[in-house]
């Protein structure tokens, strides 16, 4: 199966930084990737949609400033929190869409980032 | 907009049959898919559905209803393993794949 790396698993960082998390497509090219955001015991949220060579969508409510994605090629999107704060504390999943012919039907996901801001 | 409900929590015993039922409401379809999560790791497919009725792979079943806007994941012979949280998620008109809740499964001996 199609593989998605995230990079890194885990960050602890002081309020006021940023942190860039990293997704790869390791063995297909994904011309579109999704971030999403879980709190513990609660469902993903659909944060953006990255799309390779444009800008990113953002769902309502999420701050496009705050939350800067970049899909600058077929096998790579960061998500980069700037000026991260106590309450963006959670943990970032990106997953990547294997498009196979006219049925994309299948998300691969990264393994997930756990972010804990001080 | 969509809505998607499924029940918190379930419990079962090893070996046993569970049923995880799904309902949901949007303004369009493009399919309805069921992952595993365990704890602190990302979510895995286990299946997908676009056409009425049911899709079998292995222990694991899922069925759909467009009409009603339902499905259901069956795990039979169930394993200690299989204690994990089982995400219902559709894919909408804009083919953005929204999550329910989740329904964390406890299987015990």
């Amino acid at each position: 199966g199609a593989v998605v790396s995230q990079h890194p698993s885990r960050v602890i960082c002081k309020s006021g930084t940023s942190v860039k998390i990293e997704c790869r497509s390791l063995d297909f090219q994904a011309t579109t990737m999704f971030w999403y955001r879980q709190f513990p015991k609660q469902s993903l949220m659909l944060m953006a949609t990255s799309n390779e060579g444009s800008k990113a969508t953002y769902e309502q409510g999420v701050e496009k400033d705050k939350f800067l994605i970049n899909h600058a090629s077929l096998t790579l999107s960061t998500l980069t929190v700037t000026s991260a704060h106590p309450e963006d504390s959670s943990f970032y999943i990106c997953s990547a869409r294997l498009e196979r012919g006219t049925t994309n039907e299948k998300l691969f996901f990264g393994s997930g980032t756990q972010l804990s801001v001080l | 907009g969509q809505n998607i409900d499924q029940p918190t929590e379930m419990t079962a015993t090893e070996g046993a049959i569970v049923q995880i039922n799904c309902t949901y409401q949007t303004s369009g379809f493009n399919g309805l898919f069921w992952y595993q999560q365990h704890a602190g790791e990302a979510p895995t497919f286990l299946s997908y559905n676009v056409l009425d009725g049911l899709e079998e792979k292995g222990r694991f079943s899922s069925f759909l209803s467009r009409s009603k806007g339902y499905s259901y994941l069956l795990l039979k012979e169930l394993q200690m393993k299989d204690s994990a949280s089982y995400l219902c998620a559709l894919r909408n008109g804009y083919n953005k794949l929204i999550f329910g809740a989740g329904t964390r499964l406890a299987v015990h001996p």
